[in-house]
């Protein structure tokens, strides 16, 4: 069975600081990883993407994915009060005949502090 | 530019009683999905369909029906709404390719009394 493990939070963070957001995955063919950002009555959006080891740079956001410790994070630069959301961790096996969802992280829930 | 478009945004019903929640997409994506999302649950499939004319079930498919009535658009049914699915349903969009990402409607609020 697929799991994806997210700390559930609240994770407070001051303006302008380092956000770091973690999740692991148990199943070892996971191929591709998604962070989503969704706020409060609203659709998940994504954040970043990143199926291969090391880390991704997109503006703020920082993918950072460990394949061997089936662990991947995001880190949120120079945090802003409009980051404050629930980040969903998603996880996908790539089956290449056919697509079969992704399984998600209950989500961390980000508070921003002015 | 619509992207995902999900028909109604809100419902309630009564058990027992049954309906149909409409999903399209304008990506000329193959693969369509259809989730629910309950507090402290978070995101969890109930089916999908790769290409148009297939579906399979997700991981909570019980008590639903989906049909993809062509590439643009995947539908899903309650026969016999029961208040266990009280819930939000998003339907999701992709291209079943490594690294791609699934891109969300915004969803459906759906209450069963």
């Amino acid at each position: 069975q697929k799991e994806v493990e997210q700390n559930s939070g609240p994770l407070s963070v001051p303006e302008g600081a380092i956000a770091s957001l973690n999740c692991t995955y148990s199943d070892r063919g996971s191929q591709s990883f998604f962070w989503y950002r969704q706020y409060s009555g609203k659709s998940p959006e994504l954040i970043m993407s990143i199926y291969s080891n090391g880390d991704k740079e997109d503006g703020r956001f920082t993918a950072q994915l460990n394949k061997a410790s089936q662990y991947v994070s995001l880190l949120i630069r120079d945090s802003q009060p409009s980051d404050s959301a629930t980040y969903l961790c998603a996880v996908n096996v790539y089956s290449g005949g056919g697509a079969d969802g992704l399984t998600f992280g209950k989500g961390t829930h980000l508070i921003i502090q002015p | 530019n619509a992207g995902v478009t999900q028909t109604p945004k809100f419902q309630v019903l009564k058990t027992g009683q049954s309906m149909t929640l409409q999903c399209a997409q304008d990506m000329n994506h193959n693969s369509m999905y259809w989730y629910r999302q309950d507090p402290g649950m978070g995101l969890r499939l109930i089916y999908y369909s790769a290409s148009e004319g297939t579906t399979d079930k997700g991981e909570v498919p019980n008590g639903y029906n989906v049909s993809r009535l062509n590439k643009r658009e995947f539908s899903l049914r309650l026969e016999s709404a029961a208040p266990s699915q009280t819930s939000v349903y998003f339907c999701a969009s992709g291209i079943d390719r490594l690294g791609q990402p699934q891109h969300f409607g915004d969803g459906t609020r759906l209450s069963i009394l």
